[in-house]
Order: C-alpha cells, then structure tokens, then sequence
C-alpha cells in the first residue's frame, strides 16, 4: 500500500465558488481515480486521472464542472467548479498499481451553503 | 455490464456473534471483487480481494469471503464480532484489478455490547 493524503480534509464553501482538492501519494502510481460520497450514499467514480493527459470522465460528470489535472505520478487535483449545495459530498482519491486494488485518501468533506 | 447488490443496508449483532454481510454482483466478465470498510469520518480500507485464485479470501483483522460464482455471491463474515467492527462496510466489482470500482450501497454493521 502507501501513503495517500488529501488537502484540504475538509471544508465550507459559499456557492458560486470553486474548490481545488488534491491528492498526494509517497510513491508512484500507475492510475489515480476520484470518486464522490454523497451524503448517506455509496461512492461514485467521477473519473480517472491521466498523467500527461486529459481524465476519463464516467458518465453524469463533466470536465467544466471537475477539472482534473495529474501532472505527474504522485499528485493529482480534482476541482468542484461553480459549487451548489448538491455539491456537498466527500470527495476521494484512490491510487492503485497494475494488478493491485484500489487504496483510498481519507477524503475530503465539503459542504457548499 | 457490472453490478453490486449488497442486502441489508443496516445489520446489528451482538459482540461476540458471527458476522455475516451479503454481497451479490452481476459482470459479464470474471470479476474482481472486494470488501472495504468505513470507520466513521474516515477514508475506506481494503478488507480483502478476490482476483480468481483461491475462493476462500481472508482479510485483515478476522473477515473472510468466500467466492460462489453458482451462486454470484461474495458475502463476508467474520466468527465473532468486536465492537471495534461497528462500521459502513462495502462490497465492490470491477472487470479487472485496477478498473473502476462499481461499488454496493453499504451496509451499516452495528455492534451491541
């Protein structure tokens, strides 16, 4: 496994505004995924983050509302743009390697008045 | 086309009781299945996997899964339960050990003293 943390671990955010989450792992990573918790529910992958390239997105999920970066092997950034009260959700980042599972961030708890 | 229904969202023993969470999971191709667990206020942890070898998992600390594709099942158990096991605990799918999770809707374990 590794290390993986989130900044921020959590926060509170007027709507109309944008978070930038990141996700940081010790070591290098061959695949980065963000998912969102709403509240009282399971979890929902939003997208995969690509190294050097453009992310994945599932479907229902938007770049111009998550942009996602991942500069390198380590880090990753999810963005919740123009937030709305149904924004309020944990966000999680998850790292994996080839033919290993998935390991989770602690996740970060915002909620969007 | 994959999919976790994990029966019972809330299940409550008393300490010392066997533990028994279901899982039942629908692929189109062999799956990799998992079982993580939530502590309160926290990211998730991996309990165990099954990527096709044996059909009898343990996990950390005392849980265990057996894999029964008559039956497309993956249920977890454990022979005795701790209070320190009260948590959300979550059964997943995916098409490969580093695809995207298709997670269940949780299931609540509550532990009486």
């Amino acid at each position: 496994s590794a290390v993986i943390s989130q900044k921020p671990s959590r926060d509170i955010c007027q709507r109309g505004t944008s978070l930038t989450i990141q996700c940081q792992v010790d070591s290098q990573v061959t695949m980065m995924f963000w998912y969102r918790q709403q509240p009282g529910q399971s979890l929902t992958l939003i997208a995969t983050a690509n190294q050097g390239s453009e992310a994945t997105y599932e479907s229902g999920f938007v770049i111009d509302k998550f942009p996602i970066s991942r500069p390198n092997l380590t880090f990753s950034t999810l963005t919740v743009s123009n937030m709305s009260p149904e924004d309020s959700s944990i966000y999680l980042c998850s790292v994996a390697w080839m033919g290993e599972p998935q390991y989770f961030g602690p996740g970060t708890r915002l909620t969007v008045l | 086309a994959q999919s976790v229904t994990q029966l019972g969202s809330h299940v409550s023993v008393s300490e010392g009781a066997l533990v028994l969470l279901r899982c039942n999971y629908s692929s189109s191709v062999p799956p990799y299945l998992f079982w993580y667990v939530q502590y309160p206020n926290q990211g998730l942890q991996l309990l165990l996997k099954y990527t096709s070898a044996a059909t009898l998992v343990k996990g950390i600390n005392g849980f265990e899964a057996e894999f029964k594709k008559s039956e497309t099942s993956f249920h977890l158990t454990k022979p005795s339960a701790h209070m320190s096991d009260a948590a959300e605990y979550f059964c997943a799918v995916s098409g490969g050990a580093t695809n995207k999770l298709i997670f269940g809707t949780g299931t609540l374990l509550a532990v009486q003293p």
